[in-house]
């Protein structure tokens, strides 16, 4: 099975960075997703991470180690409209290609 | 381009009625479609997926059911609906072997209120 832990809220400030934590513990993995969720709305995708290292997209970036099970979503020149839940998923290895969420992370961004 | 289409946007149901929600998806084919479900203030909780016409699993049990007639179609339903059966449902869609095009894409959603 997958088991994946994130922080249910953080807070940070108008231009500030922050980042979000993501553990896992899967019986298979095929690559991380981390999606934004606005309030009433869909989850967009923002990144994906199936190798080591960092990926940089813009002011997001993301970063994956697979032999921790661990991964982080940073973001930088926080704005106000970057207030929404940040969701960790991972896709294991199966012929599904099935996702499984954590929790996500409710970010409230201050002036 | 493709585009992923879910309706209703918004159903209040009251308890034992019937539901079916309903999913396309155009400009793509043979897609791997998903049904998930998301609770107020919750993560994401995989329902169902289909990986081809007539092809469904069910991930969790439940007195809802899935669907797949056409392959760029995906309803969800159920005979009757329980309070628990609240929340805002999620269509999504992947093409497995587009290696350039890995995000699973949503549909704007459905939510459902049962009273």
């Amino acid at each position: 099975g997958q088991n994946i832990d994130q922080p249910t809220e953080m807070t940070a400030t108008e231009g500030a960075i922050v980042q979000i934590n993501c553990t896992y513990q899967t019986s298979g993995f095929n690559g991380l997703f981390w999606y934004q969720q606005h309030a009433g709305e869909a989850p967009t995708f923002l990144s994906y991470n199936v190798l080591d290292g960092l990926e940089e997209k813009g002011r997001f970036s993301s970063f994956l180690s697979r032999s921790k099970g661990y991964s982080y979503l940073l973001l930088k020149e926080l704005q106000m409209k970057d207030s929404a839940s940040y969701l960790c998923a991972v896709r294991g290895d199966n012929a599904g290609n099935m996702l499984t969420f954590g929790g996500g992370t409710r970010l409230m961004v201050k002036p | 381009s493709q585009t992923i289409h879910q309706w209703p946007a918004t159903l209040v149901q009251p308890v034992g009625s019937p539901l079916s929600l309903e999913c396309t998806v155009e400009g793509t084919s043979n897609p791997n479609l998903y049904w998930y479900r998301q609770a107020a203030g919750r993560g994401l909780q995989l329902l169902f997926y289909s990986i081809g016409i007539d092809q469904i699993s069910s991930e969790v049990p439940q007195n809802l059911s899935a669907s797949r007639p056409q392959d760029r179609q995906f309803i969800l339903s159920s005979k009757k609906l329980l309070l628990s059966d609240s929340g805002f449902y999620l269509c999504a869609w992947i093409q497995p072997w587009d290696r350039a095009n890995y995000g699973y894409t949503f549909g704007s959603g459905t939510r459902l209120t049962v009273v």
